[in-house]
């Protein structure tokens, strides 16, 4: 069965540590992995997007690491700030010609002075 | 380039009524698929059009339904509202980049049933 698997559910850090977000998935066959980052109530953005082969992606204070051989990805924000408050969502996509998305169930973090 | 637009943005509705909401995609973007957002479930996908033919279908009941018009943009109906369809719904347009589908997503329509 595909399925996206986040953790923790919920993370509370102070402001300017660094934390890290993960995200175990079962889809298979692979395309690519995104992090998604949403603030309550809007739509996600996208931070980074990793194809197979790639196992580093920064995105400023935003790093993803992937290893498709366990299945694991990362998220890693360094030096946080508050307005890094916000849901974190891994996305996997299928290797279809359809648009063929499995989602987390996000990673709430809430950066606190 | 504008991002993708929803419409309206909140919505309260009581049950037993229908609702239409809008998405206008990226200009070239011609995938739009709809998604259902609530605390404890995440997003669920609802359904995906591509050039107005809906290609992919989640697991929704029949009263969710959707079509897409020439132009690419998108409108989803929710008939005989439920409470449980309190959600905020979210549209989101792809083109496929050659390494996998890039896929933005509005601001989300805000529905609440009452």
């Amino acid at each position: 069965k595909n399925q996206v698997e986040q953790s923790p559910q919920s993370l509370i850090i102070l402001e300017g540590k660094n934390c890290t977000l993960q995200c175990n998935y079962t889809v298979s066959p692979f395309s690519n992995l995104r992090w998604y980052k949403q603030d309550t109530g809007r739509g996600p953005v996208s931070l980074t997007i990793m194809t197979f082969s790639e196992n580093t992606k920064s995105n400023g204070r935003y790093t993803a690491t992937l290893d498709a051989d366990t299945k694991q990805s990362s998220l890693h924000i360094t030096a946080s700030q508050l307005s890094d408050s916000a849901s974190y969502i891994c996305v996997v996509s299928l290797q279809t010609g359809a648009n063929n998305l499995f989602f987390g169930t996000g990673t709430r973090l809430t950066v606190i002075p | 380039k504008a991002g993708v637009t929803q419409t309206p943005r909140y919505l309260i509705k009581t049950r037993g009524q229908q609702v239409t909401l809008s998405c206008s995609p990226i200009s070239g973007h011609r995938s739009v698929s709809w998604y259902q957002q609530t605390p404890g479930q995440g997003l669920q996908f609802l359904f995906e059009y591509f050039s107005e033919t809906q290609r992919n279908k989640g697991n929704f009941p029949g009263r969710f339904s959707g079509r897409q018009f020439s132009n690419s943009r998108s409108e989803m109906n929710v008939s005989t509202l439920e409470l449980g369809d309190s959600a905020l719904y979210l549209c989101a347009s792809s083109f496929d980049s050659g390494s996998g589908y890039e896929q933005y997503f509005g601001p989300g329509t805000r529905l609440t049933v009452t």
